[in-house]
């Protein structure tokens, strides 16, 4: 049973530049949340997809944009990049709808922005 | 505005004693509460969880407290073992909220043999 796989695990970018991350949730699940972790911070709610639509959002702006596809799995888009971006993007699926939270994380892509 | 936090950056424990991980949050909406344990290159993987609606819930070597009126909870693991070192996160969420969680800074805990 495959878990949430994410790719690609390091980039590096540099300001200004666009990015895009991909995440393939766990084998039945249909939603699909995505937080960042910059270094030595807990990870910060970034947006949550579900059915195609972007359902909640954290406190991130336009530049932070995303997709979900048909098979459930979803992209991350930034835009613009700032030195600031720089963390660790992490995805995370559950099945919805769910209240207890309990989220099924992949191992992040890296990004650094120069 | 940090709504969850972890005032222990780093805890170091001897193997076979008990480790007690703390955790504070303000936002009184905050109705259920979880546990992740984080190795290096690998996401969060999820330990244990609390309701509201509820004081304690134990899981094997590991239980949470939750004390609402002082908007505390915290996590005991007994006994600790090397293979528990590893950071730790305190995460909240509200009613409705889904799968948006609020999570704290996270403690370093290193077990030692």
């Amino acid at each position: 049973d495959a878990g949430v796989t994410q790719s690609p695990t390091h980039l590096i970018k540099t300001r200004g530049q666009q990015v895009t991350l991909r995440c393939s949730p766990k084998s039945g699940h249909d939603t699909v949340s995505w937080y960042q972790q910059a270094l030595g911070q807990g990870p910060q709610f970034i947006f949550q997809y579900y059915e195609e639509e972007e359902r909640q959002r954290g406190n991130f702006p336009d530049r932070f944009s995303g997709h979900q596809f048909p098979n459930y799995s979803s992209e991350l888009n930034v835009n613009a990049l700032l030195l600031g971006d720089s963390a660790l993007y992490l995805c995370a699926s559950s099945l919805a709808p769910i209240s207890t939270g309990e989220l099924f994380f992949g191992e992040g892509s890296r990004l650094t922005v120069l | 505005d940090q709504q969850v936090k972890q005032n222990s950056p780093s805890l170091s424990v001897q193997e076979g004693r008990i480790s007690i991980l703390n955790c504070d949050y303000t936002n009184s909406m905050f109705d259920y509460f979880l546990w992740y344990k984080k190795y290096p290159a690998e996401g969060p993987t999820f330990l244990i969880s609390i309701s509201s609606i509820k004081d304690k819930n134990e899981d094997g070597r590991f239980t949470v407290f939750l004390n609402k009126s002082a908007k505390h909870l915290s996590l005991h693991i007994v006994p600790s073992q090397p293979g528990d070192s590893a950071v730790y996160f305190c995460a909240a969420s509200e009613n409705n909220a889904g799968n948006m969680l609020t999570f704290g800074g996270g403690t370093r805990l290193m077990v030692k043999p």
